[in-house]
């Protein structure tokens, strides 16, 4: 199995500020990686497929890149709205496992 | 405009088995795969399984091997998860979630039901 590893696990940052997430992978998964985003009590939501591709609607702040095995996922200035949770997850051979996540908190 | 919907939360006694399902809407639906990830309470994501109906195949992570089915209805556009032997550790949050197609380059989730919440208890 690959498995998949994330940091930081927490991470406090403030509105404006720029933040970078890192995921890696245990063995190369080429582009096949994506990140998603969960507020409390809500399902997860794809950002980014194909380690760079931005999901439609979502905001350009974000952005994702690296192939490999390693990736990052950044925001470019932090908005309210993106305090949340963020999950990478691979998609190039079974099972297509999460990084354990990254928690986004206010300063 | 796609929508996926999962059925309501189930209250489970160990032991016992529960089935979970996921229907979707907007685009043909053998033209995309389906995930399952589940979240125990204050837990991370948890890859369970994919199934692709246009395929026919399916795959569970080792972990559940064994104890979890995954199925597919084309004439109601659903597909199902079916878990068994339920313990306390089953408790979670299962989502259900419709890919971005059907080749390995596609299989991202992209579209999520609302969850369903499985309890087991006694």
């Amino acid at each position: 199995d690959i498995q998949m590893t994330q940091s930081p696990s927490t991470l406090s940052s403030s509105v404006g500020d720029r933040v970078t997430i890192t995921c890696r992978a245990s063995q190369s998964i080429d582009s096949w990686l994506a990140w998603y985003q969960q507020k409390p009590g809500k399902a997860p939501k794809l950002l980014i497929y194909k380690a760079s591709t931005l999901e439609s609607g979502v905001p350009s702040r974000f952005s994702g890149s690296g192939s490999g095995t390693e990736f990052t996922l950044t925001i470019s200035r932090l908005q309210p709205d993106d305090f949340a949770s963020y999950y990478c997850q691979q998609y190039h051979s079974y099972p297509y496992n999460f990084g354990q996540g990254t928690k986004l908190d206010i300063k | 405009q796609v929508q996926v919907v999962q059925s309501g939360a189930e209250l489970k006694k160990p032991g016992s088995s529960v089935k979970v399902s996921c229907k979707a809407s907007g685009g043909t639906f053998t033209s995309y795969a389906f995930t399952w990830v589940r979240q125990a309470p204050g837990q991370g994501l948890e890859w369970m399984g994919g199934i692709i109906p246009a395929f026919g195949t399916s795959h569970t992570t080792p972990k559940f091997q064994g104890r979890v089915t995954l199925t597919a209805d084309e004439s109601t556009t659903s597909v199902y998860m079916e878990l068994r032997s339920l313990t306390s550790d089953d408790t979670a949050i299962y989502y259900c979630a419709r890919t971005g197609g059907v080749w390995e380059s596609q299989r991202y989730p992209q579209h999520w039901g609302q969850g369903t919440l499985v309890t087991v208890s006694t």
